[in-house]
């Protein structure tokens, strides 16, 4: 069965200070992989999706960039964080012909 | 575009009441329908799809079927939990884009009193 990793689970970085997030898929192969980002009381925003290795594509403008260093590893990254960065990010997976997103335990990011 | 209006939140209700979410939909060609739901502090996760219209989608007792006609895809329930508590989104994918994009609508909290 195909099981999504997010790590850190938490973390509480300072405006200014770099962001790492990292997402790793199990199970599957090739994966369309998708960022969200989710405020508090608020919805779903798509950040990035990729649809294969070094392939990102952005949906919002903004500090944040994503990579696709391997095929099924995914990473959300900033050089320089701003207090609006704060969120629950959450990876999300889907296979190639399939339509439903299959979402992992999210990173709570406080920036403070 | 696509979108997807659910109704406004919190809905509080007692254990053993019955529960209608309503969601609607716009959506260029044939969309794909689905409930997820979010615990606190977790993730989302899939409740329940239906693919094609008059389809019911079905999970741990929870219900919704694909309504073409009128556009929607109600969430319901017969008897809610306490464990039941969380936020559920609606959301469709059209297959629009290229890739697998899922529009959400923006979530309806769901709080079950003892």
């Amino acid at each position: 069965s195909q099981t999504i990793h997010q790590w850190p689970a938490t973390l509480v970085q300072p405006v200014g200070s770099p962001l790492s997030l990292e997402c790793t898929v199990e199970g599957t192969s090739n994966p369309n992989l998708y960022w969200y980002r989710q405020a508090a009381g608020r919805g779903l925003q798509l950040l990035f999706y990729s649809v294969g290795i070094g392939q990102i594509s952005s949906e919002v403008p903004q500090n944040l960039s994503a990579s696709r260093p391997q095929d099924r590893q995914f990473i959300l990254s900033s050089k320089k964080l701003l207090l609006s960065d704060s969120g629950f990010y959450l990876c999300a997976w889907s296979a190639g012909t399939g339509r439903e997103q299959y979402f992992g335990p999210g990173t709570r990011l406080t920036v403070t | 575009g696509d979108s997807v209006t659910q109704m406004e939140g919190p809905v509080t209700l007692s254990e053993e009441a019955f529960l209608t979410i309503n969601c609607t939909y716009t959506a260029t060609g044939y969309p794909s329908l689905f409930w997820y739901v979010q615990y606190p502090g977790e993730g989302l996760q899939l409740l329940l799809k239906a693919t094609k219209a008059d389809d019911k989608g079905s999970n741990k007792g929870f219900e919704a079927t694909y309504r073409k006609e009128t556009t929607s895809f109600h969430l319901e329930k017969g008897s809610v939990q306490v464990s039941d508590s969380a936020v559920y989104f609606c959301a469709l994918s059209d297959g629009s884009g290229g890739y697998q994009k899922v529009t959400f609508g923006t979530g309806t909290k769901l709080q079950v009193i003892p």
